[in-house]
């Protein structure tokens, strides 16, 4: 059973498009993170949420919009995508905040042309 | 100046060799520090935790230096599998992991 799924694993599309990429986690975890992974490899964190709530909003440009129905849900939808946006995005849980190891999905590789 | 630093290498052994790779975090707060493993085009996966003590796993040492505010991962008697790109993480906050740029070792036989 995969701990960390999150669909789709690769999305090409055009700029100006809107797009989203979904994250389940049947661990139980409360809190749950995305990331994203640029071509440097740089993994930068995007947002963090706990129990459903917003915790940590990484200076992440509004076009980008987190929804966490429940907590073992946490999707991100992406409005009027750039190149820039173009990166591999994680999407990652932990039992809670704090000293806990964090669990990845296997990403999203966006490519915006 | 970065939260997480790690010199990017490529670090190029052979195989049986002993390599350590350091980590610096600039946050003194930061109380708690892993080291991640990430493989080519595959999602990162928890290596170890490293405890105030230092630990070990197997071939694996983590320490902590608070003083100089840096982490370190000695690997030893090297395989060829052990070739893969190591990140340090920091969390700054409870909900705030940090990650490092990461450290490519290469293993060559």
């Amino acid at each position: 059973d995969t701990a960390v799924s999150q669909t789709p694993k690769y999305l090409v599309t055009q700029m100006g498009n809107d797009k989203s990429i979904k994250c389940e986690q049947n661990l139980g975890h409360d809190t749950m993170y995305w990331y994203k992974q640029d071509s440097k490899k740089f993994l930068k964190i995007m947002f963090s949420y706990n129990n459903k709530e917003l915790i940590i909003n990484e200076t992440v440009p509004n076009r980008f919009s987190p929804k966490s129905p429940d907590k073992a849900h946490l999707n991100l939808h992406i409005n009027s995508l750039e190149l820039g946006d173009s990166a591999v995005y994680f999407c990652a849980s932990s039992r809670q905040g704090g000293d806990e190891k964090l669990f990845f999905g296997s990403g999203t590789q966006l490519s915006v042309l | 100046r970065k939260e997480v630093e790690q010199d990017p290498g490529p670090f190029n052994v052979p195989e049986g060799a002993t390599v350590a790779f350091n980590c610096t975090y600039s946050n003194s707060a930061s109380q708690s520090f892993f080291w991640y493993r990430q493989d080519c085009r595959k999602e990162p996966k928890l290596l170890m935790s490293v405890y105030s003590s230092g630990n070990e796993d197997g071939r694996f040492t983590a320490q902590l230096n608070r003083a100089s505010q840096y982490i370190s991962l000695l690997i030893r008697d090297s395989k060829l599998s052990d070739s893969a790109t190591y990140l340090c993480v920091a969390l700054r906050g409870s909900y705030i992991p940090t990650f490092g740029r990461g450290t490519s070792l290469i293993v060559h036989p």
